[in-house]
Formats: structure tokens, C-alpha cells, sequence
């Protein structure tokens, strides 16, 4: 199992609709979440970050941490063809595992 | 504030040749990562330093190495090159305090043939 499972995708949304992206990881100890858009040939940038269950918003975007089910998300609300991009989720165990552990990414397509 | 540099950007070799890559991180930042990232496997930790000492180091061959000067700027070296180390080599910089908010330079194209 790897220790952080994304959809690849590709994940096609209309535009204005509600994107959902989602992450799951392995290791029951990880405390800090991240979320990376990348686009097409350019590096991945830091969008959001979780570390307590719940939700966090910062502007369009929402992160849902979910611990007990070793599950976070990334909604993305009225979504705009610039949202097209790979979305990497990263997760940080805090037991002797001082990394990040990236996910594959989740291709996202916004049909105009 | 200026961003985090690479150099090269992009770099052709053969196999068995060796390479150095450069990373200049965003001024203040002291804690500098390097990831591999193919097509297949994602990005993949190589090892982060900090204060000029490697402090976590993932699961790549010892012909992978890295070190920090005392301004921060990091270098990663591989030495004799195989087809499948063809990749693009990130570095990402952090504040001391968030280690894990962590921001990309451009990358090194790296293509060994």
C-alpha cells in the first residue's frame, strides 16, 4: 500500500462547479497535511495546509482533515479554468519520519 | 523577495559522467529540500539540510549526495549517472519554524543518455 493514495485522474469539472479532490494516507501518526498545485511544466506550489481535523478555508479553497479515517481533501469552489493543474497532496509523519511523503497527484480539468 | 534558483535548468549527460546541481534558496530560508520527480514515481524526498547539516535523508543510493554552505545555497551531486536518473530535480526551501511549507524552485531538467 502506498503510503499516500491520490487519483490520478484526470478529473474533469465544469467551470463555476465544485471541485473535489481527495488524498488518503497510511501512516495513523502523520499530523501535518499539505495540498501543491502544479501546472504543466512548472513546480509545484504550496495552496493549503491542514494540520487539525476538520476544515480550513482560504478563499476558494476548503482542506477537510479527517484523522480517524486517515483522509484529507481539497474542495475547490466555483472553479476556474486556471484551477486546471496536477494537485499533489503531501503528508508529514511526525515519528521519526522528519519528510514529506507526496502523493502522485491528481490531474484537475476545468471545461469552460 | 526573490524566489528559489536552480542552475542549470536544464542538463544532458551520459551515462556514467556526473553531475552537480545548484539551489539558491529564498533569502532567509535555511532549511533546503531536494526531490526527484519522474513521471512514474512522483516526487520522491532526497534529503533536506539545514545550518549546512543533512538532517533527513529518503531512500536513494549513496551516488546521490548533497551539502549546504554557510549562505544556505545547497548542491546535490550524482555521480556515475544511469538512464534512470532522467528526471527532474527540484529544490524547495523553508522558514526554520515551518519546515514543511515548503516552496519549489524550477527545477533541473536532467536527461542522461
Amino acid at each position: 500500500q502506498k503510503e499516500v493514495e491520490q487519483n490520478s485522474g484526470p478529473l474533469s469539472v465544469p467551470e463555476g462547479a465544485i471541485a473535489s479532490l481527495n488524498c488518503t494516507y497510511s501512516d495513523r501518526v502523520s499530523q501535518s497535511f499539505f495540498w501543491y498545485r502544479q501546472y504543466s511544466g512548472k513546480s509545484p506550489e504550496l495552496i493549503m495546509s491542514i494540520y487539525s481535523n476538520g476544515d480550513k478555508e482560504d478563499g476558494r479553497f476548503t482542506a477537510q482533515l479527517n484523522k480517524a479515517s486517515q483522509y484529507v481533501s481539497l474542495l475547490i469552489r466555483d472553479s476556474q479554468p486556471s484551477d486546471s493543474a496536477t494537485y499533489l497532496c503531501a503528508v508529514k509523519s511526525d515519528f521519526g519520519n522528519e519528510k514529506l511523503t507526496f502523493g502522485t497527484g491528481t490531474r484537475l480539468t476545468i471545461i469552460p | 523577495k526573490a524566489g528559489v534558483t536552480q542552475t542549470p535548468r536544464y542538463l544532458i549527460k551520459t551515462r556514467g559522467q556526473q553531475v552537480t546541481l545548484s539551489c539558491s534558496p529564498i533569502s532567509g530560508h535555511r532549511s533546503v529540500s531536494w526531490y526527484q520527480q519522474t513521471p512514474g514515481q512522483g516526487l520522491q524526498f532526497l534529503f533536506e539540510y539545514f545550518s549546512e547539516t543533512q538532517r533527513n535523508k529518503g531512500n536513494f543510493p549513496g551516488r546521490f549526495s548533497g551539502r549546504q554552505f554557510s549562505n544556505s545555497r545547497s548542491e546535490m551531486n550524482v555521480s556515475t549517472l544511469e538512464l534512470g536518473d532522467s528526471a527532474l530535480y527540484l529544490c524547495a526551501s523553508s522558514l526554520e519554524f515551518r519546515p514543511y511549507e515548503q516552496y519549489f524552485g524550477p527545477g533541473t531538467r536532467l536527461t542522461v543518455t
